[in-house]
């Protein structure tokens, strides 16, 4: 496996239900990312990880809930969303997230995400 | 308020000719800038970037343009090919202030005819 694989690739969920996405990276990198992408929206960036520690929560409901065992695992983990949540979610990794030329982001293919 | 604007939602182009992307941006701190393609059901895939030190970079087919004064930046695909036809964003950041923040433009779906 290379790059950043994500799974599942679909989920359809009940707004009781609670479910899990996972991210993975086989680039060595040390910063993890959580992107939503909503229709006819831009990538929204939701939360920053660097070294495993937590670096950025923007402004994300506390329905979302990320963990970064390791620099190489990223989860998200789903409670009591709402349809509006439907969205295509992304993670990504970089070298560090120190931003500029080295640490340009790598996406997985992304998790589309339907709540009923 | 939408700090990257890709104004173009959809293009089309005829394989072989050159294939043109633009993308504004407001705030004139932003001094690094970049390019993802996205087939659909794949994620983005880094394209080219572009420091604002430069007004040029190019690889291969792909060339973006930087236009500081005009805050306004373009890829141009020479030539296009139908495995071209995909989306494109436009995205761009902070770097002088250490920050990682991407802000995306909204895309533009890219059609190369055969």
């Amino acid at each position: 496996e290379t790059g950043v694989t994500q799974t599942p690739r679909h989920l359809v969920m009940g707004m009781t239900n609670k479910k899990s996405l996972k991210c993975e990276q086989h680039l060595g990198h040390n910063a993890m990312y959580w992107y939503k992408q909503s229709a006819k929206k831009p990538l929204e960036l939701m939360f920053v990880y660097n070294f495993k520690e937590q670096t950025e929560n923007n402004s994300v409901p506390s329905r979302f809930s990320p963990e970064c065992p390791n620099s190489s695992h990223l989860f998200l983990h789903l409670h009591t969303l709402q349809p509006e949540d439907s969205a295509l979610y992304l993670c990504a990794s970089s070298s560090t997230a120190a931003g500029g030329s080295t640490d340009t982001q790598y996406f997985g293919p992304g998790t589309r995400l339907t709540v009923l | 308020d939408q700090q990257v604007k890709q104004n173009s939602p959809s293009l089309s182009v005829q394989e072989g000719r050159i294939s043109i992307l633009n993308c504004d941006y407001t705030n004139s701190m932003f001094d690094y800038f970049l390019w993802y393609k996205k087939y659909p059901a794949e994620g983005p895939t880094f394209l080219i970037s572009i420091s604002s030190i430069k007004d040029k970079n190019e690889d291969g087919r792909f060339t973006v343009f930087l236009n500081k004064s005009a805050k306004h930046l373009s890829l141009h695909i020479v030539p296009s090919q139908p495995g071209d036809s995909a989306v494109y964003f436009c995205a761009a950041s902070r770097t002088t202030s250490g920050t990682y923040k991407y802000i995306f433009g909204t895309g533009t779906r890219l059609k190369v005819l055969a």
